[in-house]
């Protein structure tokens, strides 16, 4: 089966930028997604296809992918993004998700 | 904008089958752009995506899951519906339905229900 690594956890300062990595075999040949979720809530999809951010998500949440790390960047961190963070791709038959990142707005 | 609405029991009893549906409002089920998917979270740890399924009934399965899951569509209701087998207190977590974008690599998923708890326990 595939496999995607994230770091538990990210700690970021108010204003900062925060970067949020997801890895896998060759994984910038896939097309990875990203989810934020905070407690008690349902994951809300913030970019799909490496890069593109659905409507409604600001524009300080910003993806790439290239060689084996897909990165998801929070530019101008708030209070507001403290969430996990998952990332997501498809391994040829089956949905795969990365472990989840903790993000800590300290 | 797609909403869902996951319903079923909460608890169930082990060795017993988890039967979950989900109702679709503000498009067709019928519909070529989107997969419905089941996806769980496990409090407190991570999610794990269980299957999708096209209008005409095409599944997909984790394969971990393979042997014991299936998702099925009912287009009279427009509902979607998971069925777990031979359950284990491994399978209690909050369950999702979801739509999910066809013809998209990454297949991800744009509108999720509100999720549902179910515990197995006797």
């Amino acid at each position: 089966s595939y496999d995607m690594t994230q770091p538990p956890s990210v700690s970021v300062s108010p204003g900062q930028t925060a970067r949020i990595t997801c890895s896998g075999d060759s994984l910038g040949n896939k097309y990875t997604c990203w989810y934020q979720q905070k407690p008690g809530q349902s994951p809300v999809l913030v970019i799909y296809q490496d890069k593109k951010r659905p409507s409604g998500i600001p524009e300080r949440f910003s993806g790439s992918n290239s060689g084996n790390t897909a990165t998801l960047t929070i530019s101008g961190t708030q209070a507001m993004d403290e969430a996990a963070y998952y990332c997501q791709a498809w391994d040829g038959s089956s949905v795969v998700f990365g472990g989840g990142t903790k993000l800590t707005v300290l | 904008q797609v909403r869902l609405q996951e319903s079923g029991p909460g608890l169930v009893k082990p060795s017993q089958t988890l039967s979950l549906t989900c109702t679709v409002s503000g498009d067709s089920i019928i519909s070529n752009s989107f997969y419905w998917s089941w996806i769980r979270h496990y409090p407190g740890k991570g999610l794990e995506w269980i299957g999708h399924v096209y209008y005409t009934g095409t599944p997909y399965y984790n394969p971990s899951l393979k042997s014991r899951v299936t998702i099925s569509v009912d287009t009279s209701k427009n509902q979607f519906s998971l069925r777990l087998s031979s359950v284990t207190a491994a399978d209690t977590a909050v369950y999702y339905c979801a739509s999910t974008l066809h013809d998209y690599g990454d297949y991800p998923s744009d509108s999720w229900g509100q999720g549902t708890l179910v515990t197995v326990s006797s």
